[in-house]
């Protein structure tokens, strides 16, 4: 089965700080990885997703998620947070023996102080 | 750009009440998504479909039933409506049809309270 973790309900960092969300998975086939950002009383959006090649990912609004393999991970990072950042991040993942259903982690949420 | 909508924004039920939350995609996509949101939750599955008149059921299928009469269209249905079914619903919609490395467009959402 699918599953997957997001460690920490709560992130803060400092305005101009890096930022990192941590993203963990379990699926029994290849994984396809995303993370999406849901901004107040809004859907959610896509950020950046990993299929396959280059481990390191970049995406939307500056924001890169590296994919490792053997730790079974896929964390988002900034290099340097915006106050603008201050959202609720999912991470969420898609195994090819599964067809087309996504599994969504439990979502962190990202407080970047001025 | 791929739009996702939903008919309300927000919704106030009474409990007991038939509910109906609409969706619709503009971009002829075969596969249609409701899932609910909770807090510490993340998003649940409730039903999909991936055609006309076809649907199945996600993780957390009991209390609703969905409708898919035209390709644009997805209803989700609370035929009597409960106080647990408080929760932000999101509709949601992939671009391609049976593959699995394309996003997901999410519409706005539907806030629901069931008093």
């Amino acid at each position: 089965a699918q599953s997957v973790a997001q460690p920490e309900d709560q992130v803060n960092v400092a305005e101009g700080n890096p930022l990192t969300v941590k993203c963990t998975y379990s699926v029994s086939g290849n994984p396809y990885l995303f993370w999406y950002v849901q901004y107040p009383n809004r859907g959610l959006q896509f950020l950046l997703k990993y299929i396959t090649g280059d481990n390191l990912v970049k995406g939307s609004y500056g924001f890169e998620a590296e994919f490792n393999k053997s730790q079974t991970s896929f964390h988002l990072k900034k290099p340097s947070a915006l106050v603008s950042d201050s959202a609720l991040y999912f991470c969420a993942v898609r195994d090819d023996n599964y067809g087309q259903n996504f599994v969504f982690g439990p979502g962190t949420r990202l407080s970047v102080l001025p | 750009d791929v739009k996702v909508t939903q008919s309300s924004r927000y919704l106030v039920k009474r409990t007991g009440e038939k509910v109906f939350l609409e969706c619709v995609q503009d971009m002829d996509h075969e596969n249609m998504f409701w899932y609910r949101q909770d807090p510490g939750l993340g998003l649940r599955l409730i039903y999909f479909s991936y055609d006309v008149k076809m649907k199945e059921k996600g993780d957390i299928p009991e209390g609703y039933s969905v409708s898919r009469e035209k390709k644009e269209r997805f209803s989700l249905i609370l035929e009597s409506a409960s106080t647990n079914q408080t929760s932000m619903y999101l509709c949601a919609s992939p671009p391609a049809g049976r593959t699995t490395n394309y996003e997901q467009y999410f519409g706005p959402g539907t806030r629901l309270t069931v008093t």
